[in-house]
């Protein structure tokens, strides 16, 4: 069972807030990812790590930033939160070196900016 | 342009009977392929995945069939039951891509309903 969590689960805020979303995996996968979902929508890639101090951006850009000091933790940040910014984040992490390619999802945080 | 499609925004199914999910890909190195599981407010949970060398892959109530010439894979769920119902997506991936070309690319998910 993958054990990997997020806060908050909810969060509005008003615009030029700085936000951080936590994620946070217990089971020492190298790889982590950062997407963005919208209802009716595909996930999109935001950011994602293959290993402590590795941050790389993904397919859609984004205005946040993510940071990988400790293999478990994978932070991302708003400097100046926009209601552009409103949507589902969903933090997932895997392990390619067991050759599977399956991503395990944390709850998700749904943002709010009002 | 969306390299993973599924054009059945929803799906609605007796229970007891078989729900069948679709999905197109256009990117001919795609050779991974999974299918996840959605309930409102959480993440996605995996359920079944399938390499390219295969054309059938199954765990218990859920196959997944993969059709690689037509681009075509399917998921069927036998017998339907209500806690069933979510957003189904799938994805794929590269095995021997790099950087961000390695990870999942996502369908955009179809909503079953599975009528008691």
């Amino acid at each position: 069972e993958a054990d990997i969590y997020q806060t908050p689960r909810y969060l509005v805020i008003g615009t030029g807030k700085k936000i951080t979303l936590e994620c946070s995996q217990t089971m020492g996968h190298d790889k982590m990812y950062w997407y963005q979902q919208d209802p009716g929508m595909e996930l999109h890639l935001i950011h994602y790590s293959y290993g402590v101090n590795s941050t790389e951006k993904g397919d859609l850009s984004s205005e946040s930033t993510v940071s990988r000091i400790r293999t478990e933790h994978f932070p991302l940040t708003l400097e100046s939160a926009r209601p552009s910014h409103t949507s589902q984040y969903l933090c997932a992490s895997s392990d390619f070196g067991t050759g599977r390619h399956e991503q395990y999802f944390g709850p998700g945080t749904r943002l709010t900016v009002t | 342009d969306q390299q993973v499609k599924q054009n059945s925004p929803s799906l609605s199914v007796q229970e007891g009977r078989i729900s069948i999910l679709n999905c197109d890909y256009t990117n001919s190195m795609f050779d991974y392929f999974l299918w996840y599981k959605k309930y409102p407010a959480e993440g996605p949970t995996f359920l079944i995945s399938i390499s390219s060398i295969k054309d059938k892959n199954e765990d218990g109530r859920f196959t997944v069939f993969l059709n690689k010439s037509a681009k075509h894979l399917s998921l069927h769920i036998v017998p339907s039951q209500p806690g069933d119902s979510a957003v189904y997506f799938c994805a794929a991936s590269e095995s021997r891509a790099s950087g961000s070309a390695r990870q999942l690319t996502f369908g955009s998910g179809t909503q079953l309903t599975v009528l008691p």
